[in-house]
């Protein structure tokens, strides 16, 4: 595979559940991000990775928690969330931080019951 | 902080009428702007970047430094065109997108 793939496609949980959002890219890229897009606010920058080092935690609450093993892969860990957070989850990577364009994974669509 | 505006949630046209999309942003820097495009059913792909000078699928932005804007054109819209677009800022530290404009050309 080629680009950005991201698993589960959709998910439903339940405001007690642990569950994980995988991404992995396949294009060399150093830089990973998390980002949230919903209705009702614009694309939301989460979390920013460079060479497996978190660079940015927008403000997010730690009931998300990111892991980068290495600059092919990313998760996002998801404990005792609340109905607001179901949203798409979209994962990019780049070249480098804020270099070049962001590519982008198909998503990860969450409903939290 | 860096801002980008996109005024319009929705436009609608008519197919074979000219659209522009438009986009300001906040900066005192020299920015980097993008024009992001998601089809239906399909993931958020880079449309064109302004560095590029280039025209993707008859489109055009202009970077207006005066007027700290980069409004998307086209001069005759198709049905395919139809879509969300999102216009980004890179400063070198971070992407900034701004709320997206969704395009409905009619037939």
């Amino acid at each position: 595979e080629t680009g950005v793939t991201q698993t589960p496609r959709h998910l439903v949980m339940g405001m007690t559940n642990k569950k994980s959002l995988k991404c992995e890219q396949h294009l060399g890229h150093n830089a990973m991000y998390w980002y949230k897009q919903s209705a009702k606010k614009p694309l939301e920058l989460m979390f920013v990775y460079n060479f497996k080092e978190q660079t940015e935690n927008n403000s997010v609450p730690s009931r998300f928690s990111p892991e980068c093993p290495n600059s092919s892969h990313l998760f996002l860990h998801l404990h005792t969330l609340q109905p607001e957070d179901s949203a798409l989850y979209l994962c990019a990577s780049s070249q480098r931080v804020a270099a070049g364009e962001l590519f982008f994974g198909e998503g990860s669509r969450l409903t939290v019951l | 902080a860096q801002r980008v505006t996109q005024p319009e949630k929705l436009l609608s046209v008519f197919k074979g009428a000219p659209v522009e999309l438009k986009c300001n942003y906040s900066y005192s820097g020299s920015p980097e702007l993008f024009w992001y495009v998601q089809y239906s059913r399909q993931r958020l792909q880079l449309l064109l970047r302004h560095i590029s000078r280039e025209s993707i699928k008859g489109f055009t932005a202009d970077l207006n430094k005066g007027e700290t804007s980069f409004h998307l054109k086209k001069p005759f819209a198709q049905e395919e065109d139809s879509a969300m677009y999102y216009c980004a800022l890179n400063d070198g530290q971070n992407f900034v997108f701004g709320p997206g404009t969704r395009l409905s050309v009619l037939p």
